[in-house]
């Protein structure tokens, strides 16, 4: 059973600061890792998918690596803002039909 | 293009009832998944639909149902309910394909508070 947690639940940091959100999952055996973004009350966005094969993917200030043998993926800001504050998921997908399992999440505030 | 959108946007219900909530998936995309969000927590998988089939079901009781229609919709339903069913339900979908590599894209979800 695969099994997904983020640390750290919560994080604060002031605008302008770069920052890693973490993803640890216990099953390699995925067929791709995605990064939402979630804010309050709100449904998902995609920020990144990185496939199986891949090692990283980016896109604009965001970038997010995955390491399958340790079963660990990072999401990097880089130059926050305060538009970036809302709760990061990851979601890792296996199985047969892609099951996706989700973490609980980090809740980011960016300070002004 | 139109993203997945889902109806209603708010349901107040109380024990004992049943609810039926929608989803439309992004034209195109075949597969249609169910998520249960409670406050603080991550998504937790319902029920995945691929062609109109259940292909995965998470850890829910059988008061949960859902079913795909051949224009690739999808209904989730629940009986019997409790104040423990008070959560955000989530409809993502995807075209579930080598190419795509499944990457799920999200509908604004249906807030359901069980009085």
């Amino acid at each position: 059973k695969q099994e997904v947690t983020q640390i750290p639940a919560a994080l604060s940091v002031p605008e302008g600061e770069n920052l890693v959100l973490n993803c640890s999952f216990t099953d390699s055996a995925i067929y791709n890792l995605q990064w939402f973004r979630q804010d309050p009350g709100k449904g998902l966005t995609s920020l990144l998918l990185i496939q199986s094969s891949q090692r990283e993917q980016t896109s604009g200030r965001l970038n997010a690596s995955l390491d399958k043998s340790s079963g660990r993926s990072t999401l990097y800001i880089a130059a926050s803002q305060p538009g970036d504050s809302a709760t990061y998921l990851c979601a890792a997908s296996s199985g047969g039909y892609q099951k996706v399992t989700f973490g609980t999440g980090t809740k980011l505030q960016v300070i002004p | 293009d139109a993203g997945v959108t889902q109806s209603p946007t708010h349901l107040i219900k109380t024990r004992g009832q049943q609810v039926t909530l929608r989803c439309s998936p992004i034209s195109g995309h075949k597969s249609v998944s169910w998520y249960q969000q409670v406050l603080g927590q991550g998504p937790q998988f319902i029920f995945q639909y691929y062609e109109k089939e259940e292909r995965g079901r998470g850890n829910f009781p059988d008061r949960f149902s859902a079913r795909q229609f051949p224009n690739y919709s999808s209904e989730l339903n629940v009986n019997a309910l409790l104040l423990g069913d008070s959560a955000l339900y989530l409809c993502a979908s995807s075209l579930l394909s080598a190419s795509s590599y499944n990457e799920q894209f999200f509908g604004p979800g249906t807030r359901l508070t069980v009085l």
